[in-house]
């Protein structure tokens, strides 16, 4: 069963850095892997998604990566800001075709003004 | 811009009773799931739903569960007697190819 981790758990910057969120998965045998954030209490936004051929896939200040044969990838955030606050979570879908996905426990970054 | 959207926002029942989570999908996707999130856990697959059938469910997707995609626009979750274990936030999520897009989920508070 595909496990997910990421790290780190909680992470606080000052406004305007640009950070790096991690994510790992036992089996690289994905079909594609989506980022989402998740506000308090709310629903999932879906940020990207990055097909198992691609290794980069951009929206605006967002950057994700994907190296899935040592089973990572990673999100970029450039120049955050204080509305960058929540969590982040990573779901690989499995490449055998199922369409579930395998979410992480995710990343909680705190941006501050 | 179109979005999944989920009925109640908040769901209080006594052990035991059945509910029924609603959901109304982006009008023109073709796939439809659900998933759960107990507080402070990870969000959890339930079951996928296509074609008017179920075509993937996890473990925790037992006999107690059921789905139905009563009309043309409703995607709905019935939990037959619930535990509970069963609180938790419940999500709908479409899809028309490869990307999910989630709802705002459900409250179930089971007493």
């Amino acid at each position: 069963k595909q496990e997910v981790t990421q790290i780190p758990a909680a992470l606080s910057v000052p406004e305007g850095e640009n950070l790096v969120l991690n994510c790992s998965f036992t089996d690289s045998a994905i079909y594609n892997l989506q980022w989402f954030r998740q506000d308090p209490g709310k629903g999932l936004t879906s940020l990207l998604l990055i097909q198992s051929s691609q290794r980069e896939q951009t929206s605006g200040r967002l950057n994700a990566s994907l190296d899935k044969s040592s089973g990572r990838s990673t999100l970029y955030i450039a120049a955050s800001q204080p509305g960058d606050s929540a969590t982040y979570l990573c779901a690989p879908r499995p490449g055998t075709g199922a369409n579930n996905l395998f979410f992480g426990t995710g990343t909680r970054l705190t941006v501050i003004p | 811009e179109p979005e999944v959207t989920q009925t109640p926002s908040h769901q209080v029942t006594q052990m035991g009773q059945e509910v029924i989570l609603r959901c109304v999908p982006i009008s023109n996707h073709l796939y439809f799931y659900w998933y759960r999130q107990i507080l402070g856990q990870k969000v959890e697959f339930l079951v996928s739903f296509y074609n008017n059938e179920i075509s993937e469910k996890s473990e925790i997707f037992d006999d107690q569960f059921s789905v139905e995609r009563p009309d043309g626009s409703n995607f709905t979750l019935k939990i037959r007697s619930t535990k509970l274990e069963d609180s938790a936030m419940y999500f709908c999520a479409s899809s028309v190819s490869s990307t999910q897009y989630f709802g705002p989920g459900t409250r179930l508070t089971v007493l």
